[in-house]
């Protein structure tokens, strides 16, 4: 079985200042991982993802995430945060392999941009 | 392209009243889940199809909770009768195929919001 911790239930910060978010995951399998975002009153959509290769992965609106192995994390990085990047940010995992199509999610890190 | 639609976005009835919620997939999407979102929690799968068939419900409580993907496309999820800690969000998804899932390719509506009084 997987499990996902986030480290953050909350994460206010200033307008145009660096944020991370952090995850941990726990697998006894090879894994792939996603970030998925919320905005208010909205569906989850997925902002980027690691599957294989390069362990700083890319993804939509200026943020990426760097995969360290031996410390089993996921961390979420944006080096200058807009208002709008106001919302609930959930990491994800599941078995990179075999059948268990079993998407496996954290309990969220609400992140609040202020003026 | 239109994306998953549920309905109703919210949704208020009292205790022991049966609920119903409704999922459109996006077309072509053969892969659909429902998921449970309750207050300051991820999300958490309670079924999955693959087409008509339910391939995983496993999480789903069959003692008051059903649902059904009739023809592959359109799906329902009810709960009868309803209780107090049923209160959450109902999320729909969709996927092109199962191996999707493993890109993390899975698209999800904007959710139902339940309120049991």
């Amino acid at each position: 079985a997987q499990s996902v911790t986030q480290l953050d239930s909350q994460v206010p910060v200033f307008e145009e200042a660096p944020v991370e978010l952090r995850c941990n995951y726990s697998s006894s399998v090879s894994v792939y991982l996603f970030w998925y975002v919320q905005y208010p009153n909205q569906g989850l959509q997925l902002l980027l993802k690691y599957l294989s290769g390069s362990t700083l992965v890319k993804g939509i609106n200026g943020f990426e995430a760097e995969f360290n192995k031996s410390q089993t994390s996921f961390h979420l990085r944006k080096p200058s945060v807009h208002i709008s990047d106001t919302a609930e940010y959930f990491c994800a995992v599941i078995p990179s392999g075999g059948s268990n199509y079993k998407l496996t999610f954290g309990k969220g890190t609400l992140l609040t941009v202020n003026p | 392209e239109a994306g998953v639609v549920q309905s109703p976005r919210y949704k208020i009835i009292e205790k022991k009243q049966p609920v119903a919620f409704w999922c459109n997939p996006i077309s072509g999407h053969n892969t659909l889940y429902w998921y449970l979102q309750n207050l300051g929690q991820g999300p958490e799968l309670l079924i999955r199809y693959e087409n008509e068939e339910a391939v995983d419900d496993s999480q789903l409580p069959k003692d008051r909770f059903s649902a059904e993907r009739l023809k592959g496309v359109d799906s329902t999820l009810k709960i009868q009768p309803a209780e107090l800690g049923d209160s959450a969000v109902y999320l729909c998804a969709s996927s092109h195929g199962q191996g999707a899932i493993n890109t993390g390719e899975l698209f999800f509506g904007e959710g139902s919001r339940l309120t049991v009084l």
